[in-house]
């Protein structure tokens, strides 16, 4: 069966410090991989999604970036975090002809 | 790009009571309408899904509509129990392969005993 690895859970980061998350998927190749980000009253906000390896769309501008170097590798970057970066993301996957959207487990982000 | 909207914010309901949960989507181009149930602390996950070429889903207790035409569609809970408080999302997206789901806000269902 498939799964989703997402770490790491909870993170605390000085404003100006790099992020890297990272998230993995098993069970499956050629997952579509996405990148959200929860914040208080605004829901689940698609930031990066991808159909491939090196393929990645961008949906709002902002701090961070996505890569996928491997088939099943997600991660979410930036070179200089702000305070306004902090929330709870979550990475997702979604393959085949099943349109249904597999969550991680999310990581609980707080820059200071 | 696609948005979603997504009424009431909050909801409050008695045990046994219904509740409805309504979104609207701006892109007439999509047709997967998928309901997200997201318990406080944990990852949201699916439970139910509709798509543009049925205008009604059932399961158990749970219901979803679509009205096309209007671009719009509903969540219906009947005899709502406590286990049923969480956070609801709609969302939507469009037909081709790896299309993003824009979901709405939430709305936050609390079920009183």
């Amino acid at each position: 069966s498939q799964t989703i690895h997402q770490w790491p859970a909870t993170l605390v980061q000085p404003v100006g410090s790099p992020l890297s998350l990272e998230c993995t998927v098993e069970g499956t190749s050629n997952p579509n991989l996405y990148w959200y980000r929860q914040a208080a009253g605004r829901g689940l906000q698609l930031l990066f999604y991808s159909v491939g390896i090196g393929q990645i769309s961008s949906e709002v501008p902002q701090n961070l970036s996505a890569s996928r170097p491997q088939d099943r590798q997600f991660i979410l970057s930036s070179k200089k975090l702000l305070l306004s970066d902090s929330g709870f993301y979550l990475c997702a996957w979604s393959g085949g002809a099943s349109r249904w959207l597999f969550f991680g487990s999310g990581t609980q982000l707080s820059v200071l | 790009g696609e948005n979603v909207e997504q009424h009431p914010s909050t909801l409050s309901v008695q045990e046994g009571d219904s509740a409805v949960i309504k979104c609207t989507y701006s892109d007439s181009a999509s047709n997967y309408f998928p309901w997200y149930k997201q318990e406080l602390g944990k990852r949201p996950q699916l439970i139910i899904d509709i798509r543009s070429n049925v205008g009604e889903k059932k399961d158990q207790r749970i219901a979803v509509t679509l009205n096309k035409t209007a671009k719009h569609f509903s969540l219906h809970i009947t005899e709502t129990q406590p286990e049923d408080s969480a956070v609801y999302f709609c969302a939507a997206s469009g037909n081709q392969a790896g299309t993003a789901l824009i979901f709405g806000k939430g709305t936050t269902l609390s079920v009183s005993s």
